[in-house]
């Protein structure tokens, strides 16, 4: 067990349809990250947030966004989903530092039909 | 901007024997190189890590990488495979700054009884 949780494991949806996934990090961890996980893509980094600010943004469509909340706890909302959003979506968290690992989560596997 | 490459999409090897999955990487600065682990419906384990000093990292279940400088390589050994090693195995690589862990494609690793 890392200690990140994020919860839905699973998820199905339609098209068109805004979801919210929810990660909480490991206690102490300061870092959250987003990546996405499909079989074309592979491992995506999408954003990081530090502390409740936003720090780095990589790949992440208009139609997603995310947020960290004062208790640390993040939430990736995704909007207008289409078919091809469909993919594993991890999160992972990390303490502040150079070269320090992240540690993530069991993942949110979502399906839009 | 930071990038990975791994060349094989899949190792074979046999129970017993050594094995080797490759890495290179590009990077700005110094590099923070990793690698994690990540088994069916599960999210990515981390295994070991180098930031500095002596190029041959030591990890989780007996692997271990050697950083070459010269050949921007991370690659991940193991003196014996065992048939539970097989799973999907990715290099990663984050700079200086606040972390963003850049990750390569994975290589699907099979160990055959």
């Amino acid at each position: 067990d890392s200690g990140v949780t994020q919860t839905p494991k699973h998820l199905i949806t339609a098209t068109g349809q805004r979801v919210t996934l929810r990660c909480s990090p490991r206690s102490g961890d300061l870092s959250v990250y987003w990546y996405q996980q499909s079989l074309d893509q592979g491992l995506q980094f999408l954003i990081q947030y530090y502390n409740g600010e936003e720090r780095a943004k990589g790949n992440i469509l208009e139609r997603f966004s995310a947020q960290q909340f004062p208790d640390l706890h993040s939430e990736l909302n995704l909007s207008s989903l289409e078919l091809g959003d469909s993919a594993l979506y991890f999160c992972a968290s990390s303490v502040l530092g150079q070269g320090t690992e992240a540690f993530f989560g069991q993942g949110t596997r979502l399906t839009v039909v | 901007a930071q990038s990975v490459a791994q060349p094989e999409d899949q190792v074979n090897v046999a129970e017993g024997n050594p094995l080797t999955v490759k890495c290179t990487y590009s990077v700005s600065g110094n590099p923070y190189l990793f690698w994690y682990v990540q088994y069916p419906n599960r999210g990515l384990q981390f295994l070991l890590k180098y930031i500095t000093g002596d190029n041959l990292v030591k990890g989780s279940y007996g692997f271990e990488a050697e950083f070459n400088k010269s050949q921007t390589s991370f690659h991940l050994k193991k003196p014996s495979a065992l048939v539970s090693d097989s799973a999907l195995y990715f290099c990663a690589v984050s700079s200086t700054g606040f972390q963003k862990l850049v990750f390569g494609t994975g290589t699907r690793l099979l160990v055959s009884p």
